[in-house]
């Protein structure tokens, strides 16, 4: 069965860096999500992503964060100046169009220290 | 913009009882109500969604039942087994990409 691939599994980094994270949805999607799950909390949208533009953003992706599709099968999110707020997991999904099922990847977990 | 609400935020049961998991949404134009599992340190995973043209939907031992007129959604887990035991998250669609709110979850607990 297809999946949606993260990487990294976990990352590290010190705060102000810049990070990049990866997701490779699956082929033949269209629509792709980027969503936080702080431990211990609910799963919260970032923002989506269709035809090469952001769909719709949340408040939680203000101009510290960025999306990009550089090719045709990554999706990367990219948090400018990290923040020890920004430690959470970070989950991409992908689905066939926007009435259809959201896969899920299995997560990057990103540390600020 | 939407708002999930979800209860019970624990729930224990003791194997091959039912456990009942409720959620109301707030956007009439929600259409679309998934439900994921969540196990510790993984991703959450679909087990069962429901579209606003039905009622109710079942699969094997799951179940979920939709009332759109009062905005709640419910999902019912019949003869539970300790493998169950995870976190179950609601979710409602909204937006052009329909993007998921999601609700606070529910810790259940099969005990034997």
């Amino acid at each position: 069965e297809p999946e949606v691939t993260q990487t990294p599994s976990h990352q590290v980094t010190q705060m102000g860096q810049e990070v990049i994270l990866r997701c490779v949805p699956i082929s033949n999607h269209l629509y792709f999500y980027w969503y936080r799950q702080i431990l211990g909390q609910k799963v919260e949208f970032l923002v989506s992503f269709y035809n090469n533009e952001i769909s719709e953003k949340s408040e939680i992706f203000d101009d510290q964060f960025s999306v990009e599709r550089p090719d045709g099968s990554n999706f990367t999110l990219k948090i400018r100046s990290t923040k020890l707020e920004d430690s959470a997991m970070y989950f991409c999904a992908s689905a066939a169009d926007s009435k259809n099922i959201q896969y899920f990847g299995a997560g990057t977990r990103l540390s600020v220290l | 913009g939407e708002n999930v609400e979800q209860h019970p935020s624990t729930l224990s049961v003791q194997e091959g009882d039912s456990a009942v998991i409720k959620c109301t949404y707030s956007d009439s134009a929600s259409n679309y109500f998934p439900w994921y599992k969540q196990e510790l340190g993984k991703r959450p995973q679909l087990i069962i969604d429901i579209r606003s043209n039905v009622g109710e939907k079942k699969d094997q031992r799951i179940a979920v039942t939709l009332n759109k007129t009062a905005k709640h959604f419910s999902l019912h887990i019949t003869e539970t087994q300790p493998e169950d035991s995870a976190v179950y998250f609601c979710a409602a669609n909204t937006g052009t990409a329909s993007k998921l709110t999601f609700g606070t979850g529910t810790r259940l607990q099969v005990t034997l």
